[in-house]
């Protein structure tokens, strides 16, 4: 069946620590998509990727980085952990054009961070 | 600057009745807005989406409309269930999509 997968779903990690999140989708979509979900706030996009090897900014790069090595994997990456980073990630993916206002963005069920 | 808004942050409304969600924007001129429903600890599903020159458009029991000079969407429930209790998230294509806050439903048997 296809999906998006985020795996972990629950993460707790001490400040300072590497931590990747990671993406996966089946869906042969093209373009893939990083979110940062707070409680009752709007959904703030980090990162987006158009293809493979192409990764762009938004509007919240939070000192986190991406990779698109395969169409199907999109991981994310945080190099030292801090407090201010815990909240909910939510990764999606969207077909190109016409397709993408048909079906919208499918999304993960997200991975919830603590930095303690 | 670009805002959202949507009109609360929860509804309780009694079975059976009409849920009426509100979606607000500022300084966008979109070609089209969409309507995702959120269960606690899942992502965004994604309903239906709306262009600038529909006013209306109806999914089941689901009915969207959407007024560029009001620069206002509203988003119904008919006959309303327990089972439509979630988050309901407006989106807009500006330079990306962005996501309103959303508004929690509960509907109470």
């Amino acid at each position: 069946e296809a999906d998006i997968y985020q795996t972990p779903r629950y993460l707790v990690i001490g400040t300072g620590k590497k931590i990747t999140l990671e993406c996966s989708q089946t869906m042969g979509h093209d373009k893939m998509y990083w979110y940062q979900q707070d409680p009752g706030m709007e959904l703030h996009l980090i990162h987006y990727s158009y293809g493979v090897n192409s990764t762009e900014k938004g509007d919240l790069s939070s000192e986190s980085t991406v990779s698109r090595i395969r169409t199907e994997h999109f991981p994310l990456t945080l190099e030292s952990a801090r407090p201010s980073h815990t909240s909910q990630y939510l990764c999606a993916s969207s077909e190109w054009g016409a397709a993408s206002l048909r079906y919208g963005y499918t999304f993960g069920s997200g991975t919830r961070l603590t930095v303690v | 600057s670009q805002k959202i808004e949507q009109n609360s942050e929860a509804l309780n409304i009694q079975e059976g009745k009409t849920a009426t969600l509100t979606c607000n924007y500022t300084n966008y001129s979109p070609a089209y807005l969409q309507w995702y429903r959120q269960d606690p600890g899942r992502g965004p599903v994604f309903l239906l989406l709306i262009r600038e020159n529909e006013k209306e458009k109806r999914k089941e029991r689901l009915k969207v409309t959407f007024d560029t000079t009001l620069k206002q969407s509203l988003f119904h429930i008919t006959a309303s269930q327990p089972a439509d209790s979630a988050t309901y998230l407006c989106a807009l294509r500006g330079n990306d999509m962005r996501f309103g806050a959303g508004t929690r439903l509960t509907v109470k048997p």
